[in-house]
C-alpha cells in the first residue's frame, strides 16, 4: 500500500546550520509529494509540493525534490533560523486517489 | 491564517458520548477533508467530501459520519465515543477533486474523551 518513512526526531540544530529532513515513500504509480509545517498549537501549513518526477518544490529557502529513482522527497534548508522550529511532515497523495499518507512528523528545534 | 475555519476549539465529553465537529472550508473550495491527529496513530485521513457528495473514505470508524452541506461547510459526527478517540481532529479544504491540489488545514478541534 502508499506509505510514508521520514526521519524520526527530535532534530535539534544551531542557527546557521544546514538542515536535511529524510522522506521516503511507497506508492503505485506517480503520487504527488508534499511537506507540510505545524507550529505549536496550529494547523498544518504546505511548505511545499512536487507532483512529478524530478519537480523541486521550494518554498521560504526550504527546497525538496522529486526522485523517482530513490522514491525520496529529502527537505534540505542552507541556513535554519530560530523561527523555523516547528514539527515538519512529509506527505503523500496517490495519483488515483484522495487518500492521503502522512509520515510521523519530524520535530526541528532551533537553537541561537 | 488559512482561511478554513473549525469549532469548536476544544471539546471535552464523557465516553458513550456524540459530538459533531464543524468545518467552514476556504471561499470557493468544493472539497473538504476530515483528518484525525493523536499520539499514537499521528495523522490519518478519514473522509473526504466534494460538492456535498462523498469522495474517498479513509481510516473511519463506523461509530463517526460526515457530510457537507449545499453551503459547503461540513460536520464530523462522532457518537459512541470512546477515550481512544481523545485526538485533533483537522478539516482541509481543496478548490477542486485533483490530487494534485493543495489542501488547507484548518486550526483543529481538540476532542478529550473522559
Amino acid at each position: 500500500g502508499n506509505s510514508v518513512t521520514q526521519m524520526e526526531g527530535p532534530v535539534t540544530l544551531s542557527e546557521e546550520a544546514f538542515l536535511t529532513i529524510n522522506c521516503t515513500y511507497t506508492a503505485t504509480g506517480y503520487p504527488s509529494l508534499f511537506w507540510y509545517v505545524q507550529y505549536p498549537g496550529e494547523g498544518l501549513q504546505l511548505l511545499l509540493k512536487a507532483t512529478k518526477a524530478d519537480d523541486k518544490g521550494s518554498n521560504k529557502g526550504f527546497e525538496a525534490t522529486y526522485r523517482k529513482e530513490t522514491t525520496s522527497f529529502h527537505l534540505e534548508k542552507g541556513s535554519v533560523q530560530v523561527s523555523d522550529s516547528a514539527v515538519y511532515f512529509c506527505a503523500l497523495r496517490p495519483y488515483n486517489n484522495n487518500d492521503m499518507r502522512f509520515g510521523a512528523g519530524t520535530r526541528l528545534t532551533v537553537k541561537p | 491564517d488559512s482561511g478554513v475555519t473549525q469549532t469548536p476549539k476544544h471539546l471535552i465529553t464523557a465516553t458513550g458520548q456524540r459530538v459533531t465537529l464543524r468545518c467552514s472550508p476556504r471561499s470557493g473550495d468544493l472539497s473538504v477533508y476530515w483528518y484525525q491527529q493523536s499520539l499514537d496513530q499521528g495523522l490519518q485521513f478519514l473522509i473526504q467530501y466534494y460538492n456535498g457528495e462523498e469522495r474517498a473514505k479513509g481510516n473511519i470508524l463506523e461509530r463517526f459520519s460526515a457530510q457537507q452541506f449545499p453551503d459547503l461547510h461540513s460536520e464530523l459526527n462522532l457518537s459512541s465515543l470512546e477515550l481512544g478517540d481523545s485526538a485533533l481532529y483537522f478539516c482541509a479544504s481543496s478548490a477542486l477533486d485533483r490530487t494534485t491540489d493543495t489542501q488547507y488545514f484548518g486550526p483543529g478541534t481538540r476532542l478529550t474523551v473522559l
